[in-house]
């Protein structure tokens, strides 16, 4: 059973607005995603983190920023948000071995109004 | 460039067998995943290949040839709880995951 937690499940804001994405997973893995995904598209690698202090820009352009302070938490944050921005949010970790599946969280759904 | 290859949407019928195939060209070669991704939900791992061969596990079984760019994922015995979209990852030489789009399988009574 995987222990990794996305909050809000749902969100619904204006534009403008800044917004914070949370994740948090108690399994000790190092290795940590932000995935953008629209209905029956991709996954899109937004940032990702080897560690603490660890932070990389994937191969999608974002307007977002994240954090890894602590192993177990790797925040996103818009400081505007945009109606582009409205997509499903998923966040992932794996452990640092090189076959280490990707465990998911359930998502974040964010609307930008 | 980077690319993985699914078809979009396949239909099959309840307790028969399907095959949904995976085509891919990618820089450096770390391994190729099977992801379940049911409709609003997380994907969920369903197998790992790295070497060329048939990996079974129970009803799904997970096929890999890495001189042809190619794998499969079979399922047998399909449940209607089947109905999902199944998502092709492959690690590439730096150990990131290129995805494809995944297919959509439609299971009918």
């Amino acid at each position: 059973e995987a222990d990794i937690y996305q909050t809000p499940r749902y969100l619904v804001i204006g534009t403008g607005k800044k917004i914070t994405l949370e994740c948090s997973q108690t399994m000790g893995h190092d290795k940590m995603y932000w995935y953008q995904q629209d209905p029956g598209m991709e996954l899109h690698l937004i940032h990702y983190s080897y560690g603490v202090n660890s932070t990389e820009k994937g191969d999608l352009s974002s307007e977002s920023t994240v954090s890894r302070i602590r192993t177990e938490h790797f925040p996103l944050t818009l400081e505007s948000a945009r109606p582009s921005h409205t997509s499903q949010y998923l966040c992932a970790s794996s452990a640092l071995t090189d076959t280490g599946e990707l465990f998911f969280g359930e998502g974040s759904r964010l609307t930008v109004l | 460039g980077q690319n993985i290859d699914q078809p979009t949407e396949m239909t099959a019928t309840e307790g028969a067998i399907v095959q949904i195939n995976c085509t891919y060209q990618t820089s450096g070669f770390n391994g190729l995943f099977w992801y379940q991704q049911h409709a609003g939900e997380a994907p969920t791992f369903l197998s790992y290949n790295v070497l060329d061969g048939l990996e079974e596990k129970g009803r799904f079984s997970s096929f890999l040839s890495r001189s042809k760019g190619y794998s499969y994922l079979l399922l047998k015995e399909l449940q209607m709880k089947d109905s999902a979209s199944y998502l092709c990852a492959v690690s590439d030489s730096n150990y990131q995951l290129i995805w494809g789009a995944g297919t959509k399988l439609i299971i009918k009574p």
